[in-house]
């Protein structure tokens, strides 16, 4: 499909291990977004690339947290030392270039024991 | 301090009858509106905007109603089936940026 895929669907870790969430956007789509949804809250914005512009971090909860996208397409969110209130479903969007129309990604469902 | 606010976790209404979903923001340099759509185990999907310039868009069974007086915007869905049985988020943004404020969604539930 031309959607917005992320992977793993699910991931279980423990305490204080590293874990890496992957961002297939839409094609062409020059904008991307992270955002994740803890239990009973909304979309929390984390980080947004939009070009080869310098992304805008401002959403990241501390420096555990990291972000890249390479070549303009796949993005790879990182999460360091992770914690127990790191787990939630972690949201992937993308969108055209001056569009606030997102189209997002399935999830992950990240859950630190 | 959250700047998008739906007030009501949750709205059960019966098949055929209308479903009015709330939506409140604070900021006041908000100009552009969005409504999204989210089952379970799925991403949301968008299914309606509205520009500050309007008080009113419609697409089919879906209208949504701003009121920049008095910060307000409302989803109505006629008649309500239960496939829209979802949870519906309320999204905002300003000055063409592509970064969207959320609210926590209502979840809606249409019962046969």
């Amino acid at each position: 499909g031309a959607g917005v895929s992320q992977s793993p669907s699910n991931k279980v870790t423990e305490k204080g291990k590293d874990v890496e969430l992957r961002c297939d956007p839409i094609s062409g789509h020059t904008a991307l977004y992270w955002y994740r949804q803890s239990l009973g809250q909304g979309l929390e914005f984390l980080i947004y690339f939009q070009g080869n512009s310098a992304p805008d971090k401002s959403g990241l909860p501390s420096d555990r947290f990291s972000a890249e996208r390479t070549g303009g397409s796949v993005s790879t969110l990182t999460i360091q030392r992770t914690q127990q209130e790191d787990s939630a479903v972690y949201l992937c969007a993308s969108s055209l270039v001056d569009s606030a129309e997102q189209f997002f990604g399935p999830g992950t469902r990240l859950t630190v024991l | 301090d959250q700047q998008v606010k739906q007030n009501s976790p949750s709205l059960s209404v019966q098949e055929g009858r209308i479903s009015i979903l709330n939506c409140d923001y604070t900021n006041s340099m908000f100009d552009y509106f969005l409504w999204y759509k989210k089952y379970p185990a799925e991403g949301p999907t968008f299914l309606i905007s509205i520009s500050s310039i309007k008080d009113k868009n419609e697409d089919g069974r879906f209208t949504v109603f701003l009121n920049k007086s008095a910060k307000h915007l409302s989803l109505h869905i006629v008649p309500s089936q239960p496939g829209d049985s979802a949870v519906y988020f309320c999204a905002a943004t300003q000055g063409g940026s592509e970064k969207l404020v959320f609210g926590k969604g209502t979840k809606l539930t249409v019962n046969p």
